[in-house]
């Protein structure tokens, strides 16, 4: 294990449907991120929070709205979704953004499948 | 354009042979990690290799980098069953990781 769970693991939901993820990290870590996993795509970074500032958002719809509460738990809220939205949501942390010696510790993902 | 492609994008070995995966990128970066990923699951960091190193073990992975290609490689030796995973090379800037879309490694007993 990590020391980054995701909950739920796995999440069918409809297209009016609202849904929230989570993502919890034991590692003392200050930095936080989600991403994008899509079939046949590489890994799309979604946003950023360092210190529980968000510092990026890549150009990610409204559709997906974070929150972070404070620097162990980041959610992400779903709402009005599309089925190209289905994809594994991955979650990670790292000591802090912005330094580049450092990695990145991974959830296990929730896999999402829109309707 | 994508950066840190790797190549092969699949490759099927025989327990105990060796695996060699390439990664290619197309700007100048601080450092290069690789990543393994179990089927569905989330991305375990394996190794990291600075821009001003050449070659870099950790256990059976050995990772080389030859920045005047932009270009890295991972070594798997002795390889094992489970192994069988997909392997991504993300070059980092800042706390950025750009991904490439990984090569699947099937590991066969």
């Amino acid at each position: 294990e990590t020391g980054v769970t995701q909950t739920p693991r796995h999440l069918v939901m409809g297209m009016t449907n609202k849904k929230s993820l989570k993502c919890e990290q034991h590692l003392g870590h200050n930095a936080m991120y989600w991403y994008k996993q899509s079939a046949k795509k590489p890994l799309e970074l979604m946003f950023v929070y360092n210190f529980k500032e968000q510092t990026e958002n890549n150009s990610v719809p409204s559709r997906f709205s974070p929150e972070c509460p404070n620097s162990s738990h980041l959610f992400l809220h779903l709402h009005t979704l599309q089925p190209e939205d289905s994809a594994l949501y991955l979650c990670a942390s790292s000591p802090r953004a912005y330094y580049d010696q450092e990695t990145q510790y991974f959830g296990p993902g929730t896999r999402l499948l829109v309707l | 354009s994508q950066q840190g492609e790797e190549d092969p994008q699949a490759l099927s070995i025989q327990e105990g042979e060796n695996a060699t995966m390439n990664c290619s990128y197309k700007t100048s970066i601080n450092n290069l990690q690789w990543y393994r990923q179990n089927s569905g699951r989330g991305l375990v960091h394996l190794i990291l290799i600075r821009s001003n190193e050449r070659e870099k073990h950790s256990g059976r992975l050995r990772v080389t980098l030859d920045t005047s290609k932009k270009s890295s490689s991972l070594l798997i030796t002795a390889s094992r069953a489970a192994d069988t995973a997909s392997y991504f090379c993300a070059e980092t800037s800042g706390s950025r990781l750009t991904f490439g879309e990984g090569t699947q490694l099937t590991v066969n007993p």
